[in-house]
């Protein structure tokens, strides 16, 4: 299965781009690689997901690299309401999420 | 649609007991998961569905069972509850294969077992 490897805090200035990395180096080549974020206790919440291209959607961009092995979520304008927990997660052809610890963002006035 | 539904909301157990905590999602989504998390901490897999009549486990499936009989139910049943799982239960769901796959969560169930 593979494994993502996140850091565990990330501080960001309001109105300035948060950029969080994501290490999969195991991830086979049909393995979606999705992001979430939880705030709170709440249910996580769905950002973005992709394959093999960036992709870009209303809340943010996922940049994967070309090997596939890392890839980096971009907030392109924090707010204080993106404080959140954010989960990198793979899923494998099989069906198995697993999610790993996450990175903690704080937004910071 | 109503996503995915979890109940019940909240749940406080004496050592021993057991009870079903359910889930249902009305989107036809194929793949179903139940995950758990305490406090602090993250997400934790603990069994998952690829389809009626399918299910597998997860990283922590000890102590728990689970049935698929129907696409739109995914039940996780607790036999004789433990301290240990005291935790929030999500349920989530995700139509695998189509061009849109996002997962959704249930609201979750806090569960206390003292």
């Amino acid at each position: 299965d593979a494994k993502t490897t996140q850091p565990t805090s990330m501080d960001c200035a309001e109105g300035r781009a948060a950029n969080l990395p994501c290490n999969h180096s195991t991830i086979s080549g049909n393995e979606y690689v999705y992001w979430y974020r939880q705030i709170h206790s709440q249910g996580p919440q769905y950002i973005i997901h992709g394959l093999k291209n960036n992709e870009t959607n209303e809340m943010a961009s996922l940049i994967i690299t070309e090997d596939r092995k890392s890839s980096t979520l971009i907030l392109p304008h924090a707010t204080l309401r993106d404080t959140a927990v954010y989960y990198c997660i793979v899923r494998v052809m099989g069906g198995k999420l697993i999610f790993g610890q996450g990175t903690e963002l704080s937004v910071k006035p | 649609n109503a996503g995915v539904t979890q109940t019940p909301k909240f749940r406080i157990l004496k050592i021993g007991q057991s009870m079903t905590l359910q889930c249902t999602q009305d989107m036809n989504h194929n793949y179903m998961y139940w995950y758990r998390q305490d406090p602090g901490m993250g997400l934790k897999l603990i069994y998952y569905s690829v389809g009626a009549g399918i299910t597998d486990k997860g990283e922590v499936p000890n102590g728990y069972n689970v049935s698929r009989s129907t696409t739109e139910d995914f039940p996780l049943r607790l036999e004789l509850a433990a301290p240990s799982q005291t935790s929030v239960y999500f349920c989530a769901s995700i139509k695998a294969g189509s061009t849109n796959e996002k997962l959704f969560f249930g609201s979750g169930t806090q569960l206390s077992v003292l």
